[in-house]
């Protein structure tokens, strides 16, 4: 059985410059969350994707989005790179919607902005 | 207020040492309750949850939940140098899979 994947491993990026981090799911699940974890602290909730929609999102500006493909893999697309935006980025993926509790996080992307 | 709130640490303890790990939440409406633990640049694994109150033991780790003072705690026993790592705890509804974390505290464990 295959663990959540995220490519890629690290990334640097100018202000201003647009990114698309990349997630595959643990198979067997159907549901995609990402979190953004700033250095020294626990990680936040952007928002989630079942059934290719956004299904629940945190308290992130318009800039932050995201898709989900029919194999339930899934993308982060940040605009406008602010520097607070450097953090380490999480997917995570579950096998049911509404499951808080069975979500399994990949190795997360470290996104850099300069 | 943050609705987790997390000692950040650090915490050193010898080998062998029973850990004790703490959060406090705010948030009524939490109903799992999940321990994740992170190495260094690396993403969080889960180590176990908790529905609503409670005492989950596996293996060397139990982890308990008060929901009337809103208390999560999670004791490592016999603790091992490998255990050294950021422990975070989290808190999730059952509506949909968001999850509010703690801030992370950072564990030592020394030979």
């Amino acid at each position: 059985e295959t663990g959540v994947t995220q490519s890629p491993t690290h990334l640097i990026k100018t202000r201003g410059q647009q990114v698309t981090l990349r997630c595959s799911s643990q198979s067997g699940h159907n549901t995609v969350s990402w979190y953004q974890q700033a250095l020294g602290q626990g990680p936040q909730f952007i928002f989630q994707y079942y059934r290719e929609e956004e299904n629940g999102r945190g308290n992130f500006p318009p800039r932050f989005s995201g898709l989900q493909f029919p194999n339930y893999s899934s993308e982060l697309n940040v605009n406008a790179l602010e520097l607070d935006d450097s953090a380490l980025y999480l997917c995570a993926s579950s096998p049911r919607q509404a499951s808080s509790y069975e979500q399994y996080f990949g190795p997360g992307t470290r996104l850099t902005v300069t | 207020q943050k609705e987790v709130e997390q000692d950040p640490g650090p915490l050193s303890v010898p080998e062998g040492a029973i850990v004790s790990l703490n959060c406090t939440y705010s948030n009524s409406a939490f109903q799992y309750f999940m321990w994740y633990r992170q190495y260094s640049r690396k993403g969080p694994e889960l180590l176990m949850y908790t529905y609503s109150s409670g005492n989950k033991e596996d293996g060397r780790f139990t982890a308990q939940v008060d929901k009337s003072s809103k208390y999560i705690s999670l004791f490592i026993r016999d603790s091992q140098p490998s255990d050294s790592a950021t422990y975070l705890c989290a808190a999730g509804g059952t509506s949909y899979g968001k999850l509010t974390f703690g801030q992370g505290t950072i564990l030592t464990v020394h030979p």
